[in-house]
């Protein structure tokens, strides 16, 4: 079966552009998280998503990402004007619960991630 | 705030030897603790997850874990390391967000392992 997906891979960007990262979770699943992994760091919280509706937008770093899931499966993360402290990977990932009380416990499944390189 | 830490920024093991990675948190209510496994260019792996019962788990890949509510702790441990294992492992704990019933994940830094010959 078909894991999470993410295009592209590796993405590099001039300062000041606009780029747009794309995954597709697990087919049927309800949340879909994003989370950004700074080099050498741990991954850290951007969005969560349950089917199309963005519940926590608390980690998104600031006003120059935007992320949608308008279809309640593919989701695309857009960060416009691109800074050089944006460079890092994108990972995305994907349960199929809504995490509600013994949800918390369910399993994430994570995408292979998109470098993005800011230069 | 729910924190993880991860003290060991790098570990060197020689293949066959016994590995254990360190890993505390900080949370108020009962947590859920997960290890990831993240090989180059990969994205991150379940190895195995606790959130209630035996506090021994038990994982894939021949890991085991054992959380210790006393310490905050939940240390992960393999008894004989192969060159495959050689990876970044996450720590991470479940942190309960306030508007939704999500289950957005807090990592900790990582631990890098290397395997010698």
């Amino acid at each position: 079966g078909a894991g999470v997906s993410q295009s592209p891979r590796y993405k590099v960007a001039k300062r000041g552009q606009d780029v747009a990262l794309r995954c597709d979770p697990i087919s049927g699943h309800v949340s879909l998280f994003w989370y950004q992994q700074a080099l050498g760091q741990g991954p850290e919280f951007l969005t969560y998503f349950q089917n199309e509706a963005q519940l926590d937008k608390s980690g998104l770093p600031s006003d120059r990402f935007f992320a949608e899931r308008p279809e309640g499966s593919v989701s695309t993360l857009k960060i416009q004007r691109t800074q050089q402290e944006d460079s890092a990977v994108y990972l995305c990932a994907s349960s199929l619960a809504s995490g509600a009380g013994s949800g918390r416990g369910d399993t994430q499944y994570f995408g292979p991630g998109t470098r993005l390189t800011v230069l | 705030a729910q924190s993880v830490t991860q003290p060991d920024i790098h570990i060197t093991v020689s293949e066959g030897a016994s590995l254990e990675l360190r890993c505390n948190y900080s949370y108020g209510a009962t947590p859920y603790l997960f290890w990831y496994v993240q090989s180059p260019g990969q994205g991150l792996q379940l190895l195995l997850k606790y959130f209630s019962g035996d506090t021994l788990v038990q994982g894939i890949k021949g890991f085991e874990a054992e959380f210790k509510r006393s310490q905050s702790s939940f240390n992960l441990r393999k008894p004989s390391v192969h060159w495959s294992d050689a990876a970044e492992y996450f720590c991470a704990v479940v942190t309960r967000m306030i508007k939704a019933a999500g289950n957005k994940l807090t990592f900790g830094g990582g631990t890098r392992v290397l395997v010698k010959p």
